[in-house]
C-alpha cells in the first residue's frame, strides 16, 4: 500500500545547486501535482499535470520544471537553487479531476532548505 | 487574493469537549469544500468534503456545516480527541476548463489537551 512516494525526505542545497525531487504514485492516477507549505502560506500548487506528456503551471511556478514522461512518476527540478525556496514540497494524486469531488492523495513531504 | 481563508492560525480545545474549525471563502464558483487533517511530518490526508449544494455533511464524530449566503463552513469535531491534534486544511474546489482545481487556505493548528 505505497501511495504516493516521495524522496528524500531531506535535502540540504547550496544557493546555485540544482536537484530533483522525486515523485511516485502506485494508484495508477491521472492527475499529479507539486505544492510547498511555508509558515502561514498554506499549500500553494507549483505545477501540475493532468496525464503523461501534459503538464501545467500552477499558482507559484517560477524556479521549478516538471514532466510527466510516465503516469506513475512526476518529478520536480530546481535548476538554480535560492534561498526562497527553502520550504517542504508536497506531491499529491488524485483519480480524476474531471470531479469536483477531487481528492487528492498526498506524499509525506521533501523537507529542502537552501542555504 | 486569498479565496480561501482560515483566519484562526490555532486552537486549543479540552478532551471530550466541541472542536468547531471555521473557514470562509470569497469565490462563489467552488463547487466542493473538502476538509484535510495534517500531523506533523506527514502529508494532509483527506478528512471529509461537502458539496455546495448541501448544508451538512457527517462522517462518526466530524460533521461539516455549510453556509452558502454567508460563504462560510465550518468543521465540528465531537467529542474532540488528543488524537485530533493536528493541523487542519479548508480547501474548495473550482473547475478550471475539464479539471477541478483545489484552493487551501492557510491551515488551523488544533490542540485537544487531555
Amino acid at each position: 500500500n505505497a501511495g504516493v512516494t516521495q524522496t528524500p525526505k531531506f535535502q540540504v542545497l547550496k544557493t546555485g545547486q540544482s536537484m530533483t525531487l522525486q515523485c511516485a504514485q502506485d494508484m495508477n492516477h491521472e492527475y499529479m501535482s507539486w505544492y510547498r507549505q511555508d509558515p502561514g502560506m498554506g499549500l500553494r500548487l507549483i505545477h501540475y499535470s493532468v496525464g503523461a506528456g501534459i503538464t501545467d503551471q500552477g499558482e507559484v511556478p517560477n524556479g521549478y520544471n516538471v514532466s510527466r514522461s510516465t503516469t506513475e512518476d512526476f518529478p520536480l527540478r530546481l535548476l538554480s537553487a535560492a534561498p526562497s525556496q527553502t520550504s517542504v514540497y508536497f506531491c499529491a494524486s488524485s483519480y480524476d479531476t474531471g470531479l469536483a469531488k477531487n481528492i487528492q492523495y498526498f506524499g509525506a513531504g521533501t523537507r529542502l532548505s537552501v542555504l | 487574493d486569498q479565496q480561501v481563508k482560515q483566519n484562526s492560525p490555532s486552537l486549543s480545545v479540552q478532551e471530550g469537549r466541541i472542536s468547531i474549525l471555521n473557514c470562509d471563502y470569497t469565490n462563489s464558483m467552488f463547487d466542493y469544500f473538502l476538509w484535510y487533517k495534517k500531523y506533523p511530518a506527514e502529508g494532509p490526508t483527506f478528512l471529509i468534503s461537502i458539496s455546495s449544494i448541501k448544508d451538512k455533511n457527517e462522517d462518526g464524530r466530524f460533521t461539516v456545516f455549510l453556509n452558502k449566503s454567508a460563504k462560510h463552513l465550518s468543521l465540528h469535531i465531537v467529542p474532540s480527541q488528543p488524537g485530533d491534534s493536528a493541523v487542519y486544511f479548508c480547501a474548495a474546489s473550482a473547475r478550471k476548463g475539464s479539471n477541478y482545481k483545489l484552493t487551501f487556505g492557510k491551515g488551523t493548528l488544533l490542540t485537544v489537551n487531555p
